[in-house]
């Protein structure tokens, strides 16, 4: 089935500790991004990529990282310079257009 | 004021109402419209995408942009216990979905 695979599904995360969240997609979709969503609020950009090899900052940066050396991945790491790591983290992809696809999500929890 | 404005309910409804769900924006260059539906701890679908303005209708849904008002709504006809989910609106002023603006989502409640 075609779609896009998030994992884990629940995480938790020591004080000062680095996670990789996993994002992969078998839709041939070019541009890929990670959200993230906090009760009460919107969805906020964190990075998109919109080809391999390249990715840019949204408006949440700070304190992640990505890598997109494949078309078909896009993990993004929570470095322990976020200080607010627990939230809902959406991972979506796009073919040409703006409507975006979205995984299931992973819950990060900060313990 | 915020680029998307939409209120956060809870709204709940009976069985077989209609439902209005509705998005204020002040961007006018926004072009693309998109409502999402996110049921707990899922991520959001896409529901609804249109173009600019005027009407789309897909079953029981409907959705409607009038870029003059700078409004956006989502119609749900016959509503059912399974519509209960958050909605999210969503726009673009461009093809980019970097671009990509979300409301903070109402929350429909339907009871059976």
């Amino acid at each position: 089935d075609g779609g896009i695979t998030q994992s884990p599904k629940y995480l938790f995360r020591k004080e000062g500790q680095n996670v990789t969240l996993s994002c992969e997609q078998n839709l041939n979709h070019d541009a890929m991004y990670w959200y993230r969503q906090d009760p009460g609020q919107g969805l906020r950009l964190i990075y998109y990529s919109q080809i391999v090899n390249d990715f840019q900052k949204g408006d949440i940066a700070e304190g992640y990282s990505v890598s997109r050396e494949k078309k078909e991945s896009f993990p993004l790491t929570v470095t322990s310079a976020q200080k607010n790591p627990t939230a809902f983290y959406l991972c979506a992809s796009s073919p040409q257009g703006p409507r975006a696809f979205f995984g299931q999500g992973t819950r990060l929890t900060v313990v | 004021q915020k680029e998307v404005e939409q209120d956060p309910g809870p709204l709940s409804v009976p069985e077989g109402a209609i439902v209005s769900l509705n998005c204020t924006y002040s961007n006018s260059a926004f072009q693309y419209f998109m409502w999402y539906r996110q049921y707990s701890r899922k991520g959001p679908e896409l529901l609804m995408y249109t173009y600019s303005s005027g009407n789309k209708e897909d079953g029981r849904f409907t959705a409607q942009v009038d870029k003059s008002s700078k409004y956006i709504s989502l119609f749900i006809r016959d509503s059912q216990p399974s519509d209960s989910a958050t909605y999210l609106c969503a726009m673009s002023a461009n093809q980019a979905g970097t671009a990509l603006i979300f409301g903070k989502g109402t929350t429909l409640s339907v009871s059976s």
